[in-house]
């Protein structure tokens, strides 16, 4: 199965900040890597897939980039809705579909 | 607009079962793939079953197999999760999730929390 690491585990941040998240694969994963926001009680919401492209409806202050083993996500001037869990996931080699253990940002 | 809502969850007591479902509206259901998806307390998201657009092709992680089943009724546009033999570790919030191959789990349902406790 393929394991995703990602760090930090958890960042402190301000409004208006530019944070960023990464996220490695234990193996090659080409570009098939997408990234999530989840708010406590609240449904999870697909923000980039294939690494860099961005969902319909989100936000342009967030980006992906990577392929292969690095993968990043950076969020540009963190907005106060922007503070939840952020989550990598791999499209490659299914099943089983993984995720990474999730990114809490938090304000500072 | 896309909507999948879960219902079913509840307290169930270990080795009982529980039937999670799914409904879903605003888009072609038959033409999906669908997965549930769990989250226990204070853990990370975990991918738990598959079922293709037909429902010819399924798949569950190994923590759920032979223990959970998933099936689909397109003509109703439900998705189902049949729990069966629950054990403490079962204990999470499922999600429900539209699934296609190029952007993942795109649209998402806000959950259903399945406690097993004695």
């Amino acid at each position: 199965d393929i394991q995703l690491t990602q760090s930090p585990s958890s960042l402190s941040a301000s409004v208006g900040d530019r944070v960023t998240i990464t996220c490695r694969a234990s193996q090659r994963i080409s570009r098939h890597l997408n990234w999530y926001q989840h708010k406590l009680g609240r449904a999870p919401k697909l923000l980039i897939y294939e690494a860099s492209n961005l969902q319909s409806g989100v936000a342009s202050r967030f980006s992906g980039s990577g392929s292969g083993t690095d993968f990043t996500l950076t969020i540009t001037n963190l907005q106060p809705e922007d503070f939840a869990t952020y989550y990598c996931q791999q499209n490659y080699n299914t099943p089983p579909w993984t995720f990474g253990q999730g990114t809490k940002v938090e304000i500072k | 607009e896309v909507q999948l809502v879960e219902s079913g969850g509840g307290l169930a007591q270990p080795g009982g079962s529980l039937r999670l479902s799914c409904a879903a509206s605003g888009f072609t259901f038959s033409s999906y793939e669908m997965t549930w998806i769990r989250q226990a307390p204070g853990k990370g998201l975990e991918w738990v079953s598959y079922i293709s657009a037909s429902g010819t092709t399924i798949f569950h992680a190994d923590s759920v197999k032979g223990r959970f089943t998933i099936s689909r009724d397109n003509a109703r546009n439900s998705l189902f999760l049949q729990m069966n033999s629950l054990r403490a570790e079962d204990t999470a919030t499922y999600y429900c999730a539209r699934y296609h191959v190029l952007t993942g789990f795109d649209s998402w349902g806000r959950g259903t929390l399945v406690a097993v406790s004695s």
